[in-house]
């Protein structure tokens, strides 16, 4: 079963243009990461926010937290060719250890 | 770096067949989890080991699969038989113990088709 589902499910942005991915959610969590996969590769850990936070940046990347709303969103600036990937929010919910995928944002970012 | 490694990267197999794939998580990881891909959607966790045990396997159709983790560092998925709706991606990753805070290193997969 998918805890999380992102939208869009498929994204495509010239470069240089921000890409904004959205990821809702079902029941109360610790926490939620982002991940990014590359075709036919693994995923690649990018970012964690704690259900305390609001917000959190790292380099190009900002994510936002909303849990009164469950939902959490992805901010890529300045987008590159080379962040063409899919997208997929994970949550761990409160109490458990087991994080449950969303269904991913196919993003396409052409030069 | 370290890695995860899993092997093999590729398998084609008959329905009806067995297969085995295998998992070498990052040393020190005591924390490993095989998942399952199916194009287009997001991982799906089969088995998660803390150590040597089982932590959680709710999702592993325990008719036909099978995961072991035997001196609790590399680690053995198994489908016997194997059906033709087992095609996808197998992934393996593994983090450090209290994992709910832990970023998980997924290794490159193996892609599974049953014919």
């Amino acid at each position: 079963s998918q805890q999380g589902e992102e939208d869009p499910q498929a994204l495509s942005i010239q470069e240089g243009e921000n890409a904004t991915m959205n990821c809702s959610y079902k029941t109360s969590i610790n926490n939620l990461q982002w991940y990014r996969q590359n075709s036919g590769r693994g995923l690649v850990h990018l970012i964690l926010i704690r259900s305390n936070e609001r917000e959190k940046h790292s380099g190009r990347l900002r994510v936002t937290l909303d849990t009164s709303k469950k939902s959490s969103s992805l901010l890529i600036t300045a987008s590159r060719a080379a962040d063409t990937a899919s997208y997929f929010c994970a949550t761990a919910s409160s109490g458990t250890y087991k994080y449950i995928f969303g269904t991913g944002t196919r993003l396409k970012v052409l030069a | 770096e370290a890695e995860v490694a899993q092997s093999p990267r590729y398998k084609i197999t008959e329905k009806s067949q067995a297969v085995a794939f295998w998992c070498d998580p990052i040393s020190g990881h005591a924390t490993l989890y095989w998942y399952r891909q199916i194009l287009g959607q997001g991982p799906e966790l089969l088995v998660q080991f803390q150590d040597e045990s089982v932590v959680d396997d709710s999702q592993l159709p325990k008719d036909r699969f099978s995961a072991e983790r035997l001196k609790g560092v590399d680690s053995t998925l198994k489908i016997q038989p194997a059906e033709l709706g087992d095609s996808a991606m197998y992934l393996c990753a593994s983090s450090l113990p209290g994992a709910s805070y832990n970023e998980q290193f997924f290794g490159p997969g193996t892609r599974l088709t049953v014919l």
